[in-house]
């Protein structure tokens, strides 16, 4: 069974505090995406990548990071964590060249920054 | 711009049939997608459209006006397993995915 597993399932930080949060896909896909998904607002794209070591901003990279070292694996970085980015964070992963946008996400990070 | 709607919550009864619509405003356009997310799990595709007209899987069927920019997901004889959140989400012309903020399903027997 395809799989994309998320580190974390609950998080409880700090303002300030560094997070990680890591994402692994056991599908071969080129494509990892890093997203949060907040109460009455759709999913918003913070960093995607389409290969080892690429990575391209989303809509809302500030106070974020990732790193893709392996193919397999795509981490989001918060250098310091603030109460604003309290939030759900998906990660997804798809085929290069995709354009039937099937994404497939991991179960999701819950992030509370107190 | 990037502009999609669709409605917060809607409820239905099981058996019966329910159409969620999703609106949207774009100048590029490269395909109309549906998720379904349970709580506390991830979203799964359900069905992309990028022609004009109804597409059918099931009991879940797609529906597409690129020239009205707007959309439906049809379900019909409804689950109670059918209470999810319905996403609707757009491709631009940059293949970058524009998401709605979703659509709360309540199922009620």
């Amino acid at each position: 069974d395809v799989k994309v597993t998320q580190s974390s399932r609950y998080l409880v930080k700090r303002t300030g505090e560094k997070v990680f949060l890591e994402c692994v896909q056991d599908m071969d896909h080129e494509n990892m995406f890093w997203y949060r998904q907040d109460p009455g607002l759709g999913l918003r794209l913070i960093y995607f990548s389409y290969d080892v070591k690429m990575k391209e901003k989303g809509d809302i990279p500030e106070g974020y990071s990732v790193s893709r070292e392996k193919k397999e694996r795509f981490s989001l970085i918060l250098e310091s964590a603030s109460t604003n980015q309290t939030s759900m964070y998906l990660c997804a992963s798809s085929f290069l060249g995709a354009d039937t946008g099937e994404l497939f996400f991991g179960e999701g990070s819950r992030l509370t920054v107190l | 711009g990037q502009n999609i709607d669709q409605p917060t919550e809607m409820t239905a009864t099981e058996g019966a049939i329910v159409q969620i619509n999703c609106t949207y405003q774009t100048s590029g356009f490269n395909g109309l997608f549906w998720y379904q997310q349970h709580a506390g799990e991830a979203p799964t595709f359900l069905s992309y459209n990028v022609l004009d007209g109804l597409e059918e899987k099931g009991r879940f069927s797609s529906f597409l006006s690129r020239s009205k920019g707007y959309s439906y997901l049809l379900l019909k004889e409804l689950q109670m397993k059918d209470s999810a959140s319905y996403l609707c989400a757009y491709l631009d012309s940059n293949y970058q995915l524009i998401w709605g903020a979703g659509t709360k399903l309540i199922i009620k027997p």
